[in-house]
């Protein structure tokens, strides 16, 4: 099973309120990602963990929180929504330990479309 | 820090016909993978190809991609689409010691008949 799986697919908001994303994937991959995705822009990466360990990007580090329970499930966590994070936001895991063929191949879920008004 | 350009950001080609997705890059480190995936739609973006061998061919579902260090290029192309083969589809690099996979804009597909 390749599976990661995202809720919900749909989520609207208002401004100035709390967003929380969930991600699950039952590969037991080290690494799980989440991804900024906005019309004609790259996916951008906002944070990532790697086992336990949470790294987010400089550039959207206080704008993005994120917890990791256990190894399969991930959260995103928006404070305080704005205009702005109206965006695809994308979950992704991979095996990350290991060189290898596999290695940092990602598997995408198939992405929370976050509307805030 | 490492980038990704895929210049189309829409092709269009007729059912039958090859096309070539362009994808250029630029890194620091010589220990990286690079990724062509596709996304159809309202489904995750999935691997179609993978490779970290200069001048290696891969192929995968028809496509295939060779990377030339020399040109810091990992085209992606298909001698005849399909209708099936319209979606987004995303170049992308991984340095083999970093965590942060950088993907391209994108570039869609549009097959018709």
């Amino acid at each position: 099973d390749t599976t990661v799986k995202q809720n919900p697919r749909y989520k609207l908001a208002r401004v100035g309120k709390p967003v929380n994303l969930i991600c699950s994937q039952t590969m037991n991959h080290d690494t799980m990602y989440w991804y900024q995705k906005k019309p004609n822009q790259a996916p951008k990466l906002l944070l990532f963990y790697y086992d336990k360990i949470l790294n987010r990007e400089a550039d959207t580090f206080e704008k993005f929180q994120s917890s990791r329970p256990n190894n399969s499930f991930c959260s995103l966590y928006i404070g305080s929504a704005g205009l702005e994070y109206s965006a695809m936001y994308l979950c992704a895991s991979s095996r990350s330990r290991d060189w290898g063929p596999s290695q940092n191949t990602l598997y995408f879920g198939a992405g929370t479309r976050l509307s805030v008004l | 820090g490492d980038s990704v350009t895929q210049t189309e950001g829409l092709v269009t080609v007729t059912e039958g016909l090859p096309v070539m997705l362009n994808c250029t890059y630029q890194t620091a480190y010589s220990d990286v993978a690079f990724f062509w995936y596709v996304q159809y739609l309202n489904e995750a973006p999935k691997l179609l190809l993978r490779s970290s061998t200069d001048n290696k061919r891969t192929e995968h579902q028809g496509f295939h991609a060779t990377l030339h260090k020399s040109s810091s290029s990992f085209h992606l192309q298909k001698s005849s689409v399909q209708l099936s083969d319209s979606a987004l589809y995303y170049c992308a690099l991984s340095e083999g010691g970093n965590y942060k996979p950088t993907f391209g804009k994108g570039t869609s597909l549009v097959v018709h008949p």
